[in-house]
């Protein structure tokens, strides 16, 4: 089945310590994106990658970095730089240009303490 | 600057009542598409229906449906005779061309759903 996985669905961490969410698509989508979402509110824009080895910041990149060396694969490192880095992690894929639907994963459900 | 209103931020019906959510948007593009997700409490966000500006025609899916109308800058989605597995939130989104010449979608705060049995 086509879909986006995300990994693990939670993860916990002591503060201080960088950690890498996974994201993997086999939708063969050029364009995928890293969503932020605190409780209550909608979804912010980490970062965008619209092809292999290129991707731009979003909205909130500070304290975030990602890679894309592979069309299926967008990792996200939340670093020891992001104050206040506890919240739910969404990834997303869609066919380039910005006009698509966006296909979203499962989410992983971040906890720092 | 692009923007999108879901003033409400949460609803209750009992089953059966038909209930409209609301999505106000803000946008200078001539250019740009409309988006409803819902948001399901599993977490991940389920697309439902994707609209152009130039494409004012509304459209039914089932129980679902939505009005959109360039005068007021509203998509408002409707379900009619709600069920509980509608419980869920639910998320209009914008996606405009930006300053920065980049497109970028822009979502509301969501309106949470709740359907009573």
């Amino acid at each position: 089945d086509g879909g986006i996985t995300q990994s693990p669905k939670y993860l916990f961490r002591k503060e201080g310590q960088n950690v890498t969410l996974s994201c993997e698509q086999n939708l063969n989508h050029d364009a995928m994106y890293w969503y932020r979402q605190d409780p209550g509110q909608g979804l912010r824009l980490i970062y965008y990658s619209q092809i292999v080895n290129d991707f731009q910041k979003g909205d909130i990149a500070e304290g975030y970095s990602v890679s894309r060396e592979k069309k299926e694969s967008f990792p996200l490192t939340v670093t020891s730089a992001q104050k206040n880095p506890t919240a739910f992690y969404l990834c997303a894929s869609s066919m380039t240009g910005g006009v698509y639907e966006q296909y979203f994963g499962p989410g992983t459900r971040l906890t720092v303490t | 600057a692009q923007k999108v209103t879901q003033a409400q931020t949460e609803i209750s019906v009992v089953e059966k009542e038909d209930v409209t959510l609301d999505c106000v948007y803000e946008t200078r593009d001539t250019t740009y598409y409309l988006f409803w997700y819902k948001q399901p409490p599993s977490g991940e966000l389920v697309f439902l229906i994707r609209r152009n500006s130039f494409d004012e025609q509304n459209e039914i899916s089932g129980r679902y449906s939505w009005n959109f109308q360039k005068s007021t800058s509203s998509f408002n989605f409707t379900i009619t005779a709600s069920q509980v597995v509608d419980s869920a939130v639910y998320f209009c989104a914008l996606s405009d061309l930006m300053d920065t010449g980049r497109r970028a979608l822009t979502f509301g705060s969501g309106t949470r759903l709740q359907v009573q049995p």
